[in-house]
């Protein structure tokens, strides 16, 4: 089963505009990692935060954690056409499993 | 970072064959192996858990003789999807670990099956 959602399902945005993914989840963690994926393709990892960070950076990326509320968000800034994939929530749950979110898909029109 | 391959990267197979799917970590050993299935426009599920040396642990729903998983040794898990169906197709990953819970998870590229 799924670990949580991720909103919204699906984002179109002009290049240069900044683009917000929210991920929600239920159960305690270790951390979150955010994965960005192109249609038909592998995995790239983008960021992991660990549970005891709140925001993390990474070029364009910055990642938040609340785990009070059991969300993350990723935001992407300045956005490109190659932006554009799918881009989902991970989360390393204390029982050693990773489980996704349901992801969002992001089309950055140029 | 950590590399992980999967072998074959595409597959092509008819109905009522079994197909074998090789995940390997190449510069490390995995003490537990994952391995997830993804249809057209969904997210990654995952299919069951492999520590070296034991039975996997599949996840609800999953059948575990019709996904059979051996986790042989620490750097090589394999899938075998037996009687396959056209509903088997999909795009399997396979994922590994080093250790203790909260390292990092390193994920295979994939693996295309096509059921025909």
């Amino acid at each position: 089963s799924q670990q949580g959602e991720e909103d919204p399902q699906a984002l179109s945005i002009q290049e240069g505009e900044n683009a917000t993914m929210n991920c929600s989840y239920k159960t305690s963690i270790n951390n979150l990692q955010w994965y960005r994926q192109n249609s038909g393709r592998g995995l790239v990892h983008l960021i992991l935060i660990r549970s005891n960070e709140r925001e993390k950076h990474s070029g364009r990326l910055r990642v938040t954690l609340d785990t009070s509320k059991k969300s993350s968000s990723l935001l992407i800034t300045a956005s490109r056409a190659a932006d554009t994939a799918s881009y989902f929530c991970a989360t390393d749950a204390m029982n050693n499993d990773m489980r996704f979110g349901a992801g969002t898909r992001l089309t950055v029109k140029p | 970072g950590a590399v992980v391959s999967q072998h074959p990267s595409r597959v092509i197979c008819k109905s009522g064959t079994s197909v074998k799917i090789e995940c390997r970590s190449l510069d490390f050993q995995a003490t537990t192996m994952f391995w997830y299935r993804q249809f057209p426009k969904q997210s990654l599920m995952l299919m069951a858990t492999s520590n070296e040396g034991s039975k996997a642990t599949y996840e609800q729903g999953v059948e575990k003789d019709k996904f059979l998983i051996n986790h042989a040794s620490l750097t090589l898990s394999t899938l075998t999807v037996t009687s396959a169906h056209p509903e088997d197709s999909s795009f399997y990953i396979c994922s590994a670990k080093n250790g203790l819970a909260g390292t990092e998870q390193y994920f295979g590229p994939g693996t295309r099956l096509t059921v025909t």
